[in-house]
């Protein structure tokens, strides 16, 4: 119940085209939706991050999707670029319960061809 | 501000070998977590602290893993003996609060033979 399922694994876009990372989590609790975005030989960063009360966020190029009812959130970046290839990770977590710790997908490689 | 800061960047040992990695959170944040990156299992939480005060260490995968944070500013993560399938990549992070976002250090690539 803990576990949030991230998909696609790995991900091949073209310039310009929309890159779309699906997640799924089983745990009703949870109230934080972050996304990282991991660059080869660092650590993972924070892009995005939505709450259940509302249904999408967005931030630029970046848009968070939420489905409550599905228990489902997804990650969709507009016009991606090649600077934009890097690891996505969705995490989740229940601040009320676990002390905010974040659960993290298994990640999606993205690659944007030029 | 620094960021969090980890070393060594990258650690070859032998097998049966002590390894020691190590961190210094951001100052001011009183939490302070260990995770182990690999193919399979992506980001695993090992340990983390708050206050200096190990609060769940469930993630370790054996009496093998140890962790410490002598202060506010230091912890350690410590394989002894290491084995082949302790090489991954280790990354700690640092929050402020319950509410702050997490900020990893770049990591440390282990890679026991």
């Amino acid at each position: 119940q803990q576990q949030v399922k991230q998909s696609p694994q790995s991900l091949i876009v073209q310039k310009g085209g929309i890159s779309i990372i699906n997640c799924a989590y089983e745990n009703t609790a949870f109230d934080y939706f972050p996304w990282y975005q991991q660059f080869p030989g660092k650590g993972p960063a924070l892009l995005i991050a939505i709450r259940p009360d509302v249904s999408e966020k967005k931030e630029g190029r970046v848009t968070i999707s939420f489905n409550k009812s599905a228990k489902q959130f997804s990650l969709h970046i507009m016009d991606s670029q090649p600077g934009d290839s890097a690891t996505y990770f969705c995490a989740a977590s229940n601040y009320g319960g676990s002390q905010g710790n974040l659960i993290f997908g298994k990640g999606t490689k993205l690659s944007v061809k030029p | 501000d620094a960021g969090v800061i980890q070393s060594p960047r990258h650690e070859v040992t032998e097998m049966g070998q002590e390894v020691t990695l190590r961190c210094k959170p951001i100052s001011g944040h009183d939490y302070l977590f260990w995770y182990r990156q690999t193919m399979m299992r992506g980001l695993e939480l090992l340990i983390y602290f708050n206050n200096n005060v190990p609060i769940d260490d469930s993630g370790m995968p054996e009496d093998r893993f140890s962790a410490k944070m002598p202060n506010a500013s230091f912890s350690t993560l410590k394989i002894q003996p290491s084995e082949p399938r302790d090489s991954a990549v280790y990354f700690c992070a640092s929050r402020r609060g319950v509410l702050g976002g997490y900020t990893f250090g770049s990591g440390t690539r282990l890679t026991v033979v």
